[in-house]
């Protein structure tokens, strides 16, 4: 069985700190990473999408990185604001259209 | 903008009903998915479906079907409603290349 996990499960932050959420995975062999935000109560929506050759990929102040020989992805926002506030999920596409997702992280930037 | 819609937002029925939650996609992707998101345990793949008429088991098939007539719909059946099934299911679909999944609002159900 795959593993994803995802620590902190919750994050306070002020806003405009810069932030790194981390996701880790069990097994290097994986076509694709996602990351998603989920507003409560709705669905998820998709942030940043690295495939298993690339290292980064970048989006306005958010950045996710991959280094699939630790098993390890990082996502960076950076100035957070309060409209960050949502969870974080990661999603590893280990077999053809076979996802696993972790519990999230629970972003809360303070105003 | 891909778009992908879902037939409720909020569903109760009852134990023992028959209940069809709806998926639609306007982007012609041929993959498409029904995960159930459950506090504490993440999103679960139920099935997936990469074809029309195709479909292939996730990791929690049992007390559910699915059905893809059409390219644009995936249909989740839950043939007996158990109060186990209480839950949030969001459906996705994906880009055929990169995979990239997107999706829909979720439907929150509540079986009693």
């Amino acid at each position: 069985k795959q593993e994803v996990t995802q620590i902190p499960a919750a994050l306070s932050v002020p806003e405009g700190e810069n932030l790194v959420l981390n996701c880790s995975f069990t097994d290097s062999a994986i076509y694709n990473l996602q990351w998603f935000r989920q507003d409560p109560g709705k669905g998820l929506t998709s942030l940043l999408l690295i495939q298993s050759s690339q290292r980064e990929q970048t989006s306005g102040r958010l950045n996710a990185s991959l280094d699939k020989s630790s098993g390890r992805s990082t996502l960076y926002i950076a100035a957070s604001q309060p409209g960050d506030s949502a969870t974080y999920l990661c999603a590893v596409e280990y077999n053809f259209n076979k996802f696993y997702f972790g519990s999230g992280t629970k972003l809360n930037v303070k105003p | 903008d891909v778009k992908v819609t879902q037939s409720s937002r909020y569903l109760v029925k009852r134990t023992g009903e028959k209940v069809f939650l709806e998926c639609v996609q306007d982007m012609d992707h041929e993959n498409m998915f029904w995960y159930r998101q459950d506090p504490g345990l993440g999103l679960r793949l139920i099935y997936f479906s990469y074809d029309v008429k195709m479909k292939e088991k996730g990791d929690i098939p049992e007390g559910y079907s699915v059905s893809r007539e059409k390219k644009e719909r995936f249909s989740l059946i839950l043939e007996s409603a158990s109060t186990n099934q209480t839950s949030m299911y969001l459906c996705a679909s994906s880009l055929p290349v990169t995979y990239e999944q997107y999706f829909g609002p979720g439907t929150r159900l509540t079986v009693t």
